[in-house]
């Protein structure tokens, strides 16, 4: 089946510092999703972003399909920006909603 | 608020036993789909519904079962439950298979 793999697994920033996330993919995709699992658990989604590049306030992201990988820019960090930030993609020719998860980025940012 | 709901937000229950684990997917959104989230597997996509109808399985256990009602509804049975059962399970909504939008979950503790 498809591997995802996202580097760094583990990050510390000092708060305003800026930071990237990256996500690769083994074959083409017809979903990608990046999404932020607070500290209480919740999955909260980022951005669904199978090609292209988004912007949403202080996030962005870029997914290169051709090259199979997605970055995740955090710019100017906060502490509520702690968590684990998961990249998750669906295999073209596959089920569209059959995600499948990397094992995570946490994010820890410092005040 | 991604507005799914999941109910019950904990449960802790014996070995053994049978629980079911409910959600409401966000209004007008007719897939619905359940992850299990633990410690040592992670993120793994169990099952997706489209419109009461079974459209992907993932790794599901046997003992597992779900089904989704004329309202839209799902639930998640588990049944004979062990130990390893334990986790956070969610469930996502989706219009069909773009942007998933995930519950709280609900944590199960087998004890």
């Amino acid at each position: 089946g498809i591997q995802v793999e996202q580097s760094p697994p583990d990050l510390i920033l000092q708060e305003g510092a800026n930071s990237t996330l990256r996500c690769n993919f083994s074959d083409s995709v017809n979903n990608l999703q990046w999404f932020h699992q607070n500290p209480w658990g919740q999955l909260i989604n980022l951005f669904y972003i199978p090609s292209g590049t988004k912007q949403n306030g202080r996030l962005s992201a870029t997914t290169v399909a051709t090259e199979r990988y997605s970055l995740l820019y955090i710019s100017s960090s906060q502490t509520t920006d702690s968590g684990v930030y998961f990249c998750a993609v669906s295999r073209r020719g596959g089920s569209q909603g059959n995600l499948i998860f990397g094992k995570g980025t946490k994010l820890s940012v410092k005040p | 608020d991604s507005g799914v709901t999941q109910t019950p937000k904990h449960l802790i229950t014996a070995t053994g036993q049978r629980v079911t684990l409910r959600c409401s997917p966000r209004s007008g959104d007719l897939s619905v789909y359940w992850y299990q989230q633990s410690l040592d597997q992670g993120l793994q996509f169990l099952i997706q519904y489209y419109n009461g109808e079974e459209r992907a399985k993932g790794n599901i256990l046997e003992r597992f079962s779900a089904q989704q009602f004329p309202d839209l509804h799902s639930e998640l049975n588990l049944s004979s439950l062990e130990l390893g059962d334990s986790a956070l399970y969610f469930c996502a909504s989706s219009v069909q298979g773009d942007t998933q939008y995930f519950g709280p979950g609900t944590r199960l503790t087998v004890l």
